[in-house]
């Protein structure tokens, strides 16, 4: 078990100009959870999936943000456009929903947009 | 939705000393309170959990407290260590409705030798 994977770890991108960032959960997890966190402040959920159903989007997913999860394993999260605001660090958690509670979060994606 | 507001936003101790983070949270459906300490490079690691139904919770110096009729807890780490410094977040959900956190603000914990 290697943990909760995101990739890249950095990405620094122009504004306007679309990214993609991946998050490979614990195997076998079948909850897997998109936050958001800006310095400063605590993670903000943006979205999550049970298996491959999306089945909640926050307000602060705007339609510039997609998210799947095609085959209920690795996940992906797109933000098309990227605006100066986009920057934070993106995180992703994965849980297990017969195992109890916990959530156990990867190491983040660094977005800056310049 | 739910709020949670968390207090200090910075803690400085001296190591041996007691750290007290204390949360509030507003809807009285969240059922499930974990705390995370998150360090750099290190990712956000869950430190200690509690349910609802629990009052107190203690894992060797670490324990949390949850008072529902006030809707606030409390972490408590006692005998602090120099590898305790990190921030910590506390946050709450309702089980029952996917478990996505609400995350307070953060407390910047410093324990100086």
């Amino acid at each position: 078990d290697t943990g909760v994977s995101q990739d890249p770890r950095h990405k620094i991108t122009k504004r306007g100009q679309n990214v993609t960032f991946r998050c490979d959960p614990i195997s076998e997890h079948n909850r897997l959870y998109w936050y958001r966190q800006t310095l400063g402040q605590g993670p903000e959920f943006l979205t999550y999936f049970q298996n491959e159903a999306q089945l909640e989007k926050s307000r602060l997913l705007s339609d510039r943000f997609s998210a799947e999860r095609p085959k209920g394993s690795f996940s992906t999260l797109e933000i098309q456009r990227t605006e100066q605001g986009d920057s934070a660090m993106y995180l992703c958690a994965s849980s297990l929903i017969d195992r109890g509670l916990e959530a156990f979060f990867g190491q983040g994606t660094r977005l800056t947009v310049v | 939705g739910e709020n949670v507001e968390q207090h200090p936003s910075t803690l400085s101790v001296q190591e041996g000393d007691s750290a007290v983070i204390k949360c509030t949270y507003s809807d009285s459906a969240s059922n499930y309170f974990p705390w995370y300490k998150q360090e750099l490079g290190k990712g956000s690691q869950l430190i200690i959990d509690i349910r609802s139904n629990v009052g107190e919770k203690k894992d060797q110096r670490i324990a949390v407290t949850l008072n529902k009729t006030a809707k606030h807890f409390s972490l408590h780490i006692t005998e602090t260590q120099p590898e305790d410094s990190a921030v910590y977040f506390c946050a709450a959900s309702y089980a029952g409705g996917g478990n996505k956190l609400t995350f307070g603000t953060g407390t910047q914990l410093k324990v100086e030798l």
